[in-house]
């Protein structure tokens, strides 16, 4: 089955940039989106079909997919942005997330 | 705005069938594909499977014996059974709809606040 490889954590200082990779065999032919994840709270998009941003996000999420990897970034990275961040592709009709990566802002 | 709402028991006893149903208010279940999605305490996300509006299904191979989703359009509302549930199926599930009409391989844009369903005897 495919997987989707996220390093578990990340560390960022506040107004620094933010890189999360996902990885996975030939990822770059497929779209990847991203989703943040707050305690408590349900999974919302942040980026799609690699570099989209849905109506709402901040111009600071960008993203960007080629060759095997997908990376999510977040560019002058706020308090706010600390979550758990997801990727998410599709493959033979299922649909696979990446094990999640704890981005902390500090 | 689209809305989606989890409802079910939060507690089901091991070899029974987990029975979940979501609700969509604020936009019609017409054209669009829903999934439900799990994520156990602590753990990541894994899709279970989606309906279209038009009741076709599909399901991730991991869980397909064992998962029914069903859809009911004039409730604007669709299901989900998962049979011969176990401790590994506790989990918090999430309703979730396919951002674009018509297209299966649609990210999720919207996701209910999920419940917590305990498999315990």
């Amino acid at each position: 089955s495919y997987e989707l490889t996220q390093p578990p954590s990340v560390s960022v200082s506040p107004g620094q940039t933010a890189s999360i990779t996902c990885s996975g065999d030939k990822l770059g032919n497929k779209y990847a989106c991203w989703y943040q994840q707050k305690p408590g709270q349900s999974p919302v998009l942040v980026i799609y079909e690699d570099n989209k941003r849905p109506s709402g996000i901040p111009e600071r999420f960008s993203g960007s997919n080629s060759g095997n990897t997908a990376t999510l970034t977040i560019s002058g990275t706020q308090a706010m942005d600390e979550a758990d961040y997801y990727c998410q592709a599709w493959d033979s009709s299922t649909a696979v997330f990446g094990g999640g990566t704890k981005l902390t802002v500090l | 705005q689209v809305q989606l709402q989890e409802s079910g028991p939060g507690l089901v006893k091991p070899s029974e069938t987990l029975s979940l149903s979501c609700t969509v208010s604020g936009g019609s279940i017409n054209s669009y594909y829903w999934s439900w999605i799990r994520q156990p305490p602590g753990k990541g996300l894994e899709w279970i499977g989606c309906i279209y509006y038009s009741g076709s299904t599909n399901y991730n191979p991991s869980l397909k014996s064992r998962v029914t989703i069903s859809v009911d359009t004039s409730k604007n509302q669709f299901s989900l059974k998962l049979n011969s549930a176990t401790a590994a199926d506790t989990a918090v599930y999430y309703c979730a709809r396919g951002q674009f009409a018509g297209s299966y391989f649609s990210p999720f844009d919207y996701w209910g606040l999920g419940t917590l369903v305990t498999v315990s005897s």
